[in-house]
């Protein structure tokens, strides 16, 4: 049973670029959620998609965007990167969005803006 | 904006030592309460979801207690071994419509042989 998948694992971008990181939910999960993970801090929720619609998002800008397609993968796009943006991206699967749904998080992709 | 604090920053421990950690939250509008273990290079891992006031979990050598009136959490670790070193993060639910987690920045754990 593959657990949740995330690509790619590090990628380096420069300021003002885009990028797209990309999940695959543990098997069985319908419910995806993304984490931005900065040096020092815990992980900070940008958003979660549930039916292929955003559910709820934090408090980040809308230069961070997703989607999420039928098969319950999910992609993050953020725009005109800063170099703020640098830090580790956890994407979470669950089985709905019910607060006793425990999240099960892939191994993260590492960006760096330089 | 939500306050999750977590206490201590970090721990050095021997091997066979009992521990525990805090969790501290607001307790306005909270629904649940989940913890997770990371260790280095590995993914998080969910170890106990809490919702009731005077919830207690325990998994193997590891137990959870949640105090939603007062707005805490402890963790405790009986007999500490060199594989339970990790970082040990707590997280509130609020406003019951999802799971979002508001995550604590983790309590550090290294139990040294």
């Amino acid at each position: 049973d593959a657990g949740v998948t995330q690509s790619p694992t590090h990628l380096i971008k420069t300021r003002g670029q885009q990028v797209t990181l990309r999940c695959s939910p543990k098997s069985g999960h319908d419910t995806v959620s993304w984490y931005q993970q900065a040096l020092g801090q815990g992980p900070q929720f940008i958003f979660q998609y549930y039916e292929e619609e955003e559910r709820q998002r934090g408090n980040f800008p809308d230069r961070f965007s997703g989607h999420q397609f039928p098969n319950y993968s999910s992609e993050l796009n953020v725009n005109a990167l800063l170099l703020g943006d640098s830090a580790l991206y956890l994407c979470a699967s669950s089985w709905g969005t019910g607060v006793a749904e425990k999240l099960f998080f892939g191994s993260g992709t590492q960006l760096s803006v330089l | 904006i939500l306050n999750v604090e977590q206490s201590p920053q970090s721990l050095h421990v021997q091997e066979g030592d009992s521990t525990n950690f805090t969790c501290s939250f607001p307790s306005s509008n909270f629904y649940a309460l989940h913890w997770y273990r990371w260790e280095t290079a590995k993914s998080p891992e969910a170890l106990f979801v809490m919702t009731l006031n005077g919830d207690e979990k325990k998994k193997g050598r590891i137990s959870a207690t949640l105090n939603t009136k007062e707005g805490y959490s402890y963790l405790y670790i009986k007999g500490s071994q060199p594989e339970d070193s990790a970082t040990y993060l707590c997280a509130p639910i609020y406003g019951g419509a999802t799971n979002k987690l508001i995550f604590g920045t983790g309590t550090l754990l290294a139990v040294q042989p």
